[in-house]
């Protein structure tokens, strides 16, 4: 099956400080989909990102698709303790979906 | 999301019982799917549904079974075959069959096993 590596598993940031998490995929992806999931909750889609080099941002969250479509980003600026949670990505093949292992990001006040 | 509803939100069980999660949607969306996750970890794929009467096993199936008589509702049962069955259960939901689409997910359901 899809295999979506993604780095790094924990991240501690003091707050006001950026946060970047990673995916990387062995072959060439479709497309590939942000969650976050807030402690206690349950996944919320973020984005989707589909072209080859495409940048999106929404405010302080910007996210990056490879040139090659094997690996994406999400970079935060200036973290705030509302960031708190676990960042997965998520490759869609064939009606599957198949997560990273996620990032959970804990930012101190 | 919120038109994902997952009953109920803890469940508690002994062992050996068979236990059905439930999960609705009223999005009017033909896939549907259930994942486990455990503390600390990803998502893990139990099975999904593309359409009603269909149903395909995912990377986790042994010790689980679903059915999807309707559009709307998903249940999955976890039955005593399954070894390790605390953990949290998510369902999901999709519009469409094509790779562009999103998920969207229920609340959950914390299963705990005694």
């Amino acid at each position: 099956g899809q295999q979506v590596m993604q780095i790094p598993q924990y991240q501690h940031v003091q707050e006001g400080e950026d946060f970047t998490t990673y995916c990387n995929s062995s072959t060439t992806l479709s497309n590939i989909q942000w969650y976050k999931q807030r402690p206690g909750g349950h996944p919320v889609f973020l984005i989707q990102l589909v072209k080859s080099g495409e940048v999106k941002k929404q405010k302080r969250l910007t996210f990056q698709f490879g040139e090659a479509k094997k690996n994406s980003s999400l970079h935060i600026t200036a973290t705030q303790t509302t960031d708190v949670g676990t960042y997965f990505c998520a490759v869609l093949v064939f009606n599957k979906f198949y997560f990273g292992s996620g990032t959970k990001l804990n930012v101190k006040p | 999301d919120g038109g994902i509803t997952q009953s109920p939100k803890y469940l508690f069980r002994k062992e050996g019982q068979n236990v059905t999660l439930s999960c609705e949607q009223n999005l009017n969306h033909d896939a549907m799917y259930w994942y486990r996750q455990d503390p600390g970890q990803g998502l893990r794929l139990i099975y999904y549904s593309q359409i009603v009467n269909d149903f395909q096993k995912g990377d986790i199936a042994e010790g689980y079974s679903v059915s999807r008589e309707k559009k709307e509702s998903f249940p999955l049962t976890v039955t005593s075959a399954q070894k390790n069955p605390t953990a949290f259960y998510l369902c999901a939901s999709k519009s469409g069959r094509f790779n562009t689409d999103t998920q969207y997910f229920g609340p959950g359901t914390r299963l705990t096993v005694l």
